[in-house]
């Protein structure tokens, strides 16, 4: 069974920012935080992925809260191409265990 | 492109029937892994190689699922006597590292359907 809890969906208005909520309250110490996304009809695509710091790159930034039971994807400016499934994964030495992660949808 | 390349991208079978899906992962990954998707969830893992070593076939969802990668390269995952509960999107991916960390690189999948 997937680690964390995520909303099944959500919406955001084209050119804001995506806030894209995890839970993940049984965490380790040593499990790292992944973002994957899939677009329709692709594999599943890699964002970001976090220990304790938060991380930013070109996709996306990924807020890890301090008691790390909980992180937010953040878009800065979503465009209607991040329409998409998100999954928020707790892993580190063992099967990456997908769930059924949120899907966003961009309005335009 | 440089990418993960599966193939065929769709396959139909009728029930009964074996089925081959093969799949190129970026060139010099160590690792290796196949997934199983079904309509409207989240991929759900099969199998992982570790060059040609299967070190892991814990998803296999019966003795019909059969992988290889014999050369520690290429990659087949085969489906005996198809039914029609694996009508399917089967995705492969692969990552530099070795083991179940880093990034995974997915192909786009192949999309089996059984009648």
């Amino acid at each position: 069974d997937a680690k964390t809890t995520q909303p099944p969906s959500m919406d955001c208005a084209e050119g804001r920012a995506a806030n894209l909520p995890c839970n993940h309250s049984t965490i380790s110490g040593n499990e790292y935080v992944y973002w994957y996304r899939q677009i329709h009809s692709q594999g599943p695509q890699y964002i970001i992925h976090g220990l304790k710091n938060n991380e930013t790159n070109e996709m996306a930034s990924l807020i890890i809260t301090e008691d790390r039971k909980s992180s937010t994807l953040i878009l800065p400016h979503a465009t209607l191409r991040d329409t998409a499934v998100y999954y928020c994964i707790v892993n580190r030495d063992d099967k990456i265990i997908f769930g059924k992660g949120t899907r966003l949808h961009i309005l335009p | 492109g440089a990418g993960v390349s599966q193939s065929p991208r769709y396959k139909v079978a009728k029930r009964g029937q074996d089925v081959a899906l093969r799949c190129d992962p970026i060139s010099g990954h160590v690792s290796l892994f196949w997934y199983q998707q079904a309509l409207g969830q989240g991929p759900e893992f099969l199998t992982y190689f570790q060059n040609e070593a299967q070190l892991d076939k814990s998803g296999l969802p019966s003795d019909r699922f059969f992988a290889e990668r014999p050369e520690g390269s290429v990659s087949t995952l085969k489906i005996q006597r198809t039914q029609q509960e694996d009508s399917a999107v089967y995705l492969c991916a692969s990552s530099t590292l070795a083991g179940y960390t880093g990034e995974l690189f997915f192909g786009e999948g192949s999309r089996l359907t059984v009648l």
